[in-house]
């Protein structure tokens, strides 16, 4: 049974430019979270979706965008990159319809590294 | 202003050392995660909680709602534990603390 794969695992981009980020969900899994991790930092919510709907953001703009797939799978994208935006990019997945009460499979991240 | 308090940052501890990390919370959740993270960045989910106390082999997590609080033991810490552990709650949104890193010598 796959679990939570995550693609690229490494890019570098540089400022100005945009990047998509793939997750495939555990085998079952139809809820999709994705999260950012800076250097030293825990991770910060980025968004969660449901049904192919964004259902849940955190504090991030609308340079962060995503998608889901009748699959499940996700895109997560970043547009208009900052040297800030270097970091890991996690997704996670849970087998839960309610946002915050199922437990969460996390992939190994795709690090971002914006020049 | 962190929504989630962790303590201690950095944790050495000899093999067989019984560990504690805590976790205090100011926001209302529905549900408080322990995550381990190994160095290279793969994330492990060790529990989930929304009252009392759950065990998983070496692992006891329990969790106070009227106090905000919860707490991560390790019985009979091992090397291998050597990880980062970080707590989250399911809020209005996610919130992650900035993670304790535990270093167990043998």
């Amino acid at each position: 049974d796959a679990g939570v794969t995550q693609s690229p695992t490494h890019l570098i981009k540089t400022r100005g430019q945009q990047v998509t980020l793939r997750c495939s969900p555990k085998s079952g899994h139809d809820t999709v979270s994705w999260y950012q991790q800076a250097l030293g930092q825990g991770p910060q919510f980025i968004f969660q979706y449901y049904e192919e709907e964004e259902r849940q953001r955190g504090n991030f703009p609308d340079r962060f965008s995503g998608h889901q797939y009748p699959n499940y799978s996700s895109e997560l994208n970043v547009n208009a990159l900052l040297l800030g935006d270097s970091a890991l990019y996690l997704c996670a997945s849970s087998p839960s319809p309610f946002w915050n009460t199922g437990e969460l499979f996390f992939g190994e991240g795709s690090r971002l590294t914006v020049l | 202003k962190n929504e989630v308090e962790q303590s201690p940052q950095n944790l050495t501890a000899q093999e067989g050392e019984f560990i504690t990390i805590n976790c205090s919370y100011s926001v209302g959740i529905s549900a408080l995660h322990w995550l381990q993270q190994h160095p290279g960045g793969g994330i492990v989910s060790l529990f989930m909680l929304s009252s009392g106390k759950k065990k998983h082999g070496r692992l006891i997590a329990t969790i106070n709602i009227q106090e905000k609080h919860s707490s991560l033991h390790i019985t009979a810490s091992h090397p291998r534990d050597s990880a980062v552990y970080i707590c989250a709650v399911a809020g209005n949104q996610f919130y992650f603390g900035t993670g304790t890193s535990l270093t167990v010598i043998p």
